[in-house]
């Protein structure tokens, strides 16, 4: 079993639609989780960094950690085609000096 | 503004010959890291360093070496290119006590 699991997708919605990705892992110690919004030929960029279990809400996106069932969410409200992007979820146990663990990315198109 | 580059952006090499990617950025951060993206396995950590001096091999080394001298700059070598190694190649560093992770722009290396 993969330490971190995302389905790749493709997820195709229609504009203005609610859109939610997940990404399951398998390691308990893990407690900060972060988002990240991948254009085409683009590098990442950070989107939501959360730690330890909750939500936490940035204008139209929402990240929700459930660490009873290893299990996060990235929510994205009002989905507009500029989200139209590769999404990745990563995360890691300790703070700084730890590699993150990324899972591969679920590529989503938004559709006008 | 403080940022990270990577150089060059696109390279063709041929099979066997030594090709070193630059990494370079500008916030002054302790940690630098280097991925290689493939369709369907997602990022993969090739190496990594927490310092000057300071080098250590992530999941994917084979065939590839770092060294760090300065805050800088992690330079990525491939000692002699393979065909295997054709990949787009990111690099992201971050502060010494965090997980946030900033990405250079990537560089596509396609080996012949």
């Amino acid at each position: 079993q993969k330490e971190v699991e995302q389905d790749p997708g493709p997820l195709s919605v229609p504009e203005g639609a609610i859109v939610s990705l997940n990404c399951t892992y398998s390691n308990s110690a893990f407690q900060y989780f972060m988002w990240y919004r991948q254009y085409s030929r683009k590098g990442p960029e950070l989107l939501m960094y959360t730690y330890s279990s909750g939500n936490k809400e940035d204008g139209r996106f929402t990240a929700q950690v459930d660490k009873s069932s290893k299990y996060i969410s990235l929510f994205i409200r009002d989905s507009q085609p500029s989200d139209s992007a590769t999404y990745l979820c990563a995360m890691s146990a300790k703070a700084g000096n730890t590699p993150l663990v990324f899972g591969k990315g679920t590529r989503l198109s938004v559709i006008a | 503004d403080a940022e990270i580059t990577q150089s060059p952006r696109h390279k063709i090499t041929e099979t066997g010959r030594q090709v070193t990617l630059a990494c370079h950025q500008t916030w002054n951060h302790n940690n630098m890291f280097w991925y290689r993206q493939d369709l369907g396995h997602g990022l993969r950590l090739i190496h990594y360093s927490y310092g000057v001096q300071d080098t250590n091999k992530g999941e994917v080394s084979d065939g590839y070496s770092v060294s760090r001298s300065n805050t800088e700059d992690l330079p990525l070598t491939l000692e002699s290119a393979a065909s295997s190694q054709t990949s787009v190649y990111f690099c992201a560093s971050s502060e010494g006590s965090r997980d946030e992770q900033f990405f250079g722009p990537g560089t596509r290396l396609t080996v012949l």
